[in-house]
């Protein structure tokens, strides 16, 4: 399988500052990277599709402007999220397409605590 | 109702055990079932890709799909310690639509 790295795998912040976390596809060209988010105990949330060179597509209830998204090359998406609070702590996964949109490879997550 | 249901467990067998891993869902649209693989604090790993109805197998590994009564499984044949993880489903309508997952199952094999 594909291969994805995300750095950092885990931060912990205080209330009102910014995290940006990097997504890199380090074997693939990825048009398209995927942004989710998993609470404890719940299923992946997909939050956002990252295309290269354009802006991204949130789902819906997703803040745009407080989980911006740059998607600048084929190898690299990030995702900031903007003025932290302790409701935004989870476990945030990036992904990219392989053949087929719906076959995805995922990073293996950062861990976002907010204090 | 939720899109798509999964029994969260958690799930304790002997080491060598026959696993039986369940999802159902509601929307008949959906036509790919994936089953991924998360171990604790890792991002999920794709371990089965299907289409439509039918059976699929990779090692001890097999995926089973029934669109009619809108149910699939997840079977893991002689268990191993290293089974021990959260399964997810996941289920698209299309090969270029987004994916609905299960909130996941914890399965741990005990030696």
């Amino acid at each position: 399988g594909a291969v994805v790295s995300q750095h950092p795998s885990w931060v912990i912040c205080k209330s009102g500052t910014s995290v940006k976390i990097e997504c890199r596809s380090l074997d693939f060209q990825a048009t398209t990277m995927f942004w989710y988010r998993q609470f404890p105990k719940q299923s992946l949330m997909l939050m956002a599709t990252s295309n290269e060179g354009s802006k991204a597509t949130y789902e819906q209830g997703v803040e745009k402007d407080k989980f911006l998204i740059n998607h600048a090359s084929l190898t690299l998406s990030t995702l900031t999220v903007t003025s932290a609070h302790p409701e935004d702590s989870s476990f945030y996964i990036c992904s990219h397409s392989g053949r087929a949109y719906n076959e995805q490879f995922f990073g293996p997550g950062t861990r976002l605590t907010v204090l | 109702q939720k899109e798509v249901e999964q029994d969260p467990g958690p799930l304790s067998v002997p080491e060598g055990a026959i696993v039986s891993l369940n999802c159902t869902y509601s929307n008949s649209a959906f036509q790919y079932f994936m089953w991924y693989r998360q171990y604790s604090r890792k991002g999920p790993e794709l371990l089965m890709y299907t289409y439509s109805s039918g059976n699929k197998e990779d090692g001890r590994f097999t995926a089973q799909v029934d669109k009619s009564s809108k149910y699939i499984s997840l079977f893991i044949r002689d268990s191993q310690p290293s089974d021990s993880a959260t399964y997810l489903c996941a289920m698209s309508a299309g090969a270029n639509s987004k994916l609905t997952f299960g909130k996941g199952i914890t399965l741990s094999v005990r030696p």
